[in-house]
């Protein structure tokens, strides 16, 4: 069965320093994508970053990358030059391969920036 | 303004009263799919719906149901609410499948006594 762990119940940073945020994955679908996800303290489920398992680059979108490492599962979340307003919860999911239809979370990780 | 809304945002309720929880989305989305989310365990899938009248079973479906009549409307039911479906609850939308983007709603808090 496929499974998201995401090990660091919280993680600090300083303003302007990078962090790095673990997701480990477990499927034995040769086909899967993964996501990542913010939810700020308001709630609401903001989407960051997508991976494709066939895809040959890492994702990036504007502050974050995924660190995607296919053989060791990981798809670290690295936001470069973190802000105040990166404090949230991330979480990080997978596609299950059936039809693409199904998603599964992890317990996510909540990052706390400081000045 | 493209959107996923919910209705209620908040609700208490008490156990076996029924109670329907309201999901639109105004994108005209294929994908919808309705998840709780509860402290330590992250979100889980209940319900998802591919298109209309067409609808299949998350990781926990079990005291839920849904419907989808209408592509814009994908309305979550508990026909006997009981306190252990006590969550925050979110409804999301995508134009055909999960590898296009997610649009979430604002979430739904529901205290079961």
């Amino acid at each position: 069965a496929q499974k998201i762990t995401q090990t660091q119940p919280g993680m600090f940073v300083q303003e302007k320093e990078a962090v790095t945020l673990d997701c480990t994955y477990d499927t034995s679908d040769p086909s899967y994508g993964l996501f990542w996800y913010k939810q700020p303290s308001s709630g609401e489920m903001i989407f960051l970053i997508y991976q494709g398992s066939y895809d040959q680059q890492n994702a990036t979108e504007g502050r974050y990358s995924l660190n995607f490492q296919k053989a060791r599962k990981s798809a670290n979340l690295v936001i470069s030059a973190s802000q105040l307003g990166d404090s949230a919860m991330y979480f990080c999911a997978m596609i299950r391969n059936t039809g693409f239809q199904k998603l599964v979370f992890g317990t996510g990780t909540r990052l706390l920036v400081s000045p | 303004e493209a959107q996923v809304t919910q209705n209620p945002r908040y609700l208490i309720t008490v156990t076996g009263k029924k109670l329907t929880v309201t999901c639109s989305q105004n994108m005209n989305h294929e994908y919808m799919s309705w998840y709780r989310q509860d402290p330590g365990l992250g979100l889980r899938q209940i319900y998802y719906s591919m298109n209309v009248e067409v609808t299949d079973k998350g990781d926990v479906p079990e005291g839920y149901k849904v419907s989808r009549k209408e592509k814009r409307n994908f309305p979550l039911i508990l026909e006997s609410p009981s306190p252990n479906q006590t969550s925050l609850y979110f409804c999301a939308s995508s134009l055909r499948s999960l590898l296009d983007e997610q649009y979430f709603g604002p979430g739904t808090r529901l205290t079961v006594t």
